[in-house]
């Protein structure tokens, strides 16, 4: 079965850190470029960012709230997606999604890991 | 950088037909879209693949229910036969060098 599991998500304070997992099972995670996805609570989706493969130079992309206090990594070894988060705010507040597909589609959606960012 | 645009909220009756509809911004109008479904207190869930000359790739087990269609920057995403499990919100996403964006999501009730 083809699917995403997402872990690592809980309550933290404002300026902490947190690392999300997302293994990868069903398909052959290393050729697929990874993202992250969030939904703040009552909000839509928003793309945080994402990995490449490692044939296309495993390079990330990131929007601009995150870029600087969130990294992204692969270890195609565990077929597993890591999202490390530095310096939360509360508007980091959701629930993270990890998503993949070829050609640009994400077909292949996680079941989420929530994070609460509060004091 | 590529913007969608869709309409907040829908609504139609059990069984009828309706159709929503993904706004590319100009100068993006040979982007292809995918469309994903979420059901309430639910995680996403892939539809379809739909590019700019209306052809479209449906995930596994999306009924026939489902289609795709396009015109100019518009992308369609049309349910026939409505059922109560249709109620859900609805995302259109688009991808660029670099990014992938999201449209705002329309929320569809079946009345």
């Amino acid at each position: 079965e083809v699917q995403l599991v997402e872990s690592g998500g809980g309550l933290v304070k404002p300026g902490e850190s947190l690392r999300l997992s997302c293994v990868a099972s069903g398909f052959t995670f290393s050729n697929v470029w990874v993202s992250w996805v969030r939904q703040a609570p009552g909000k839509g989706l928003e793309w945080v960012g994402r990995v490449k493969s490692k044939t296309a130079g495993e390079t990330t992309d990131y929007i601009a709230p995150v870029k600087g206090r969130f990294t992204i990594s692969r270890d195609d070894s565990k077929s597993t997606l890591y999202l490390q988060m530095n310096s939360l705010k509360t508007e980091d507040t959701a629930v993270y999604y990890c998503a993949t597909g070829m050609a640009g589609a994400f077909d292949i959606w996680g079941q989420g890991t929530m994070v609460t960012v509060s004091s | 950088q590529v913007v969608l645009t869709q309409s907040p909220s829908a609504s139609a009756s059990l069984g009828a037909s309706v159709k929503l509809t993904c706004t590319l911004s100009s100068g993006h109008s040979s982007y292809g879209i995918a469309w994903h479904q979420q059901q309430p207190e639910k995680g996403p869930r892939f539809l379809m693949k739909v590019n700019s000359d209306g052809s479209h790739s449906k995930g596994d087990g999306i009924p026939d229910r489902f289609s795709g269609s396009s015109s100019g920057a518009e992308r369609y995403l049309t349910i026939s036969s409505l059922q109560s499990e249709d109620e859900a919100d609805y995302y259109c996403q688009s991808w660029g060098t670099g990014i992938h964006v999201f449209g705002g999501g329309t929320k569809l009730t079946v009345l």
